[in-house]
């Protein structure tokens, strides 16, 4: 089975733009969650969602949405970026609600805000 | 407070030495804990939960509720452990699906 996949890798962003990060979950999976990995902060949750309803947001501000498809693919999109949104973006599929069941990792996108 | 401790940020052992990589944890209801395990340019990947009460390459962990906490152990460690390792509390059991709360992590570097 092919895992988790995100895309793009890598993305360098100005200060106010916007930017959309892609999933595609392991094929079966449901659950889709993500994490946001900085060096300070270590991995925080931003949100998960299942059967293409949001079922748990993390602590961030409004800026960060998200939102999943039919096929269980997802995307995240943060509004207004702001240079402490720099970091890697990790993507998580599961094949029940996460948590309850094993989350596969994706290789996540790195984000570079200038 | 949920909450996931990992004191050390480096643990650095000679190969054949045993290893221990501490985790505490702060949790009012049912703890689910995780070990996962991220290698060099390599995708973070699970490496055990506790319900599962199973060694993967080595490894065991157990989870003591009275100390809060759940230690990654294995005998004699390999070069090929060398990774970053994370502990990971589910915040499921009181509604928070999706939502793994990590430590810090701790980076084992096994010399040879």
């Amino acid at each position: 089975k092919a895992g988790v996949t995100q895309t793009p890798r890598y993305l360098i962003k100005t200060r106010g733009q916007q930017v959309t990060l892609s999933c595609s979950p392991i094929s079966g999976h449901r659950s889709v969650s993500w994490y946001q990995q900085t060096p300070g902060q270590g991995l925080q949750f931003l949100f998960e969602y299942f059967s293409e309803t949001q079922r748990n947001k993390g602590n961030f501000p409004g800026r960060f949405s998200g939102r999943q498809f039919s096929n269980s693919r997802s995307e995240m999109n943060v509004s207004t970026l702001e240079l402490g949104d720099s970091a890697l973006y990790l993507c998580a599929s599961s094949l029940g609600l996460g948590g309850y069941s094993p989350l596969h990792f994706g290789n996540g996108t790195r984000l570079t805000v200038t | 407070a949920q909450r996931v401790t990992q004191p050390e940020k480096l643990l650095s052992v000679f190969k054949g030495a045993p290893v221990e990589l501490k985790c505490n944890y702060s949790y009012s209801g049912s703890p689910e804990l995780f070990w996962y395990v991220q290698y060099s340019r390599q995708r973070l990947q699970l490496l055990l939960r506790h319900i599962s009460r199973e060694s993967i390459k080595g490894f065991t962990a157990d989870l003591n509720k009275g100390e809060t906490s759940f230690h990654l152990k294995k005998p004699f460690a390999q070069e090929e452990d060398s990774a970053m390792y994370y502990c990971a509390l589910s915040a499921a059991g009181s509604g928070n699906t999706g939502k793994l709360i990590f430590g810090q992590g701790t980076t084992l570097q096994v010399k040879p």
